[in-house]
Parts: structure tokens; C-alpha cells; sequence
């Protein structure tokens, strides 16, 4: 039992570029999220997923996109990388029914930076 | 800007003294408060819940303390151990148009002196 996993731990982007942050946990829990955490500040929530198929935005949404390919899966995409996007991202899941939860359970996070 | 914030950004203490990490929130409608811990270079990690219906909750050395009349909340560590150093967050959830928003504090950097 793995817990939740996240791929990759290091990433150095271009300004411009693209890239998926991936994010898998095998809890069978129903709903995911992703966070973004800077310096000297709480983690942010970005998108969450309450359920398979279903996808919400958060707090950050803006320059973002996400994809709950199954149960398991939600990945993180930056279509154009931009620096301020420079950040430690998180991924979570939990498993409340519907809506955002409570017990959430965290990822060891992507560090990326854009340059 | 953020309606869950703490009173202090670090909190030095000896070993084997007890802790007390402070966190105020601004909504009243908020009915579900969370301590994480997040060790260096690491992903949060649970500690704690309390509902808004009770005052106080204990775990295995942690109590976390509930006072709605001023919006405040604690988080109380018990014969502190240096594995207890990290950065504490609360969170706070926030209902929302029939969904709900989990709001997370800044953070509050312990360290824990041998």
C-alpha cells in the first residue's frame, strides 16, 4: 500500500513550455485534489475531483487543467508553464463521499520550477 | 486574504516542554477545523479534527482546543519531541454554495530544542 504517489519529484521547465504532473493513490478513495504551496504561505487548492468523472475548480484554477482518468488517477496539467507557477505541487486524496474532505491524505509533492 | 491565519510563524521550545501552536479563523460559518504537520521536504500529514460543535478533542499527545466565542483555535503537544518539529497548519472548512472550500493557514514552524 503505497499511499499516494506523485511523478515526478523535480521538474525544470522554459517559460512556455507544457507538462503533466501525475498523481496516483490506491486508498480507493473518491475524491483527489491538487495544491500548490510557495513560500511562506498555506498549500492552495487548485482543482479537486469528488468522484471519478467529475472535476471542480479550487482557489488557483488559472493556468491549470486536470483529467480524473479513473478511479486511481488525477494528473495536473500546465499547458504554458509561467514562473510564477514555480512551486511545490501536492496532490491528495480522501475519502468523503461527495464534496471536499476532511482526512486528507498527501503526496511527497512535485518541486517545479519555471524559468 | 486568507480567513485562517496563526498567530506567531515559529515556535522554539526544549524537549520534553509542552507545546501550544495558535490559530485564529475569521468565518463563523465554518463548521470543521484540521491540524496537518508537515516535515521538511514531505507532503502534510493529519493530526487532528474537531468539530464545531465541541470544544475540545484529545489524540495521543495532541488536544486541540476550540474556542468559537473568539474564533480561535489550538493545537496543545504534549512533552514536545524533537520528531515532533515541522511546520504545523490548521485548515479550516468553509461551506459553499452546497459545496465546501478547505482553507489552509500559513503554517507555524516548530522546532524543538534537545
Amino acid at each position: 500500500n503505497a499511499g499516494v504517489t506523485q511523478t515526478p519529484k523535480f521538474q525544470v521547465l522554459k517559460t512556455g513550455q507544457s507538462m503533466t504532473l501525475q498523481c496516483a493513490q490506491d486508498m480507493n478513495h473518491n475524491s483527489m485534489y491538487w495544491y500548490r504551496q510557495d513560500p511562506g504561505m498555506g498549500l492552495r487548492l487548485i482543482y479537486y475531483s469528488a468522484s471519478e468523472g467529475t472535476t471542480d475548480k479550487g482557489e488557483v484554477p488559472n493556468g491549470y487543467n486536470v483529467s480524473r482518468l479513473n478511479k486511481r488517477e488525477f494528473s495536473l496539467r500546465l499547458e504554458s508553464a509561467a514562473p510564477s507557477q514555480t512551486s511545490v505541487y501536492f496532490c491528495a486524496s480522501s475519502n468523503r463521499p461527495r464534496g471536499l474532505s476532511y482526512e486528507q491524505y498527501f503526496g511527497p509533492g512535485t518541486r517545479l520550477t519555471v524559468t | 486574504g486568507e480567513s485562517v491565519g496563526l498567530h506567531l510563524p515559529t515556535l522554539s521550545v526544549q524537549e520534553g516542554d509542552n507545546s501550544i501552536i495558535n490559530c485564529a479563523y475569521s468565518n463563523s460559518a465554518s463548521d470543521y477545523f484540521i491540524w496537518y504537520k508537515q516535515e521538511s521536504g514531505k507532503g502534510p500529514q493529519f493530526i487532528i479534527d474537531i468539530r464545531s460543535n465541541m470544544d475540545k478533542r484529545q489524540g495521543q499527545r495532541v488536544t486541540v482546543l476550540l474556542n468559537k466565542t473568539v474564533k480561535h483555535l489550538s493545537l496543545q503537544i504534549a512533552a514536545t519531541q524533537p520528531g515532533d518539529s515541522a511546520v504545523y497548519f490548521c485548515a479550516e472548512i468553509l461551506p459553499q454554495g452546497g459545496s465546501e472550500k478547505l482553507v489552509f493557514g500559513k503554517g507555524t514552524k516548530l522546532t524543538v530544542n534537545p
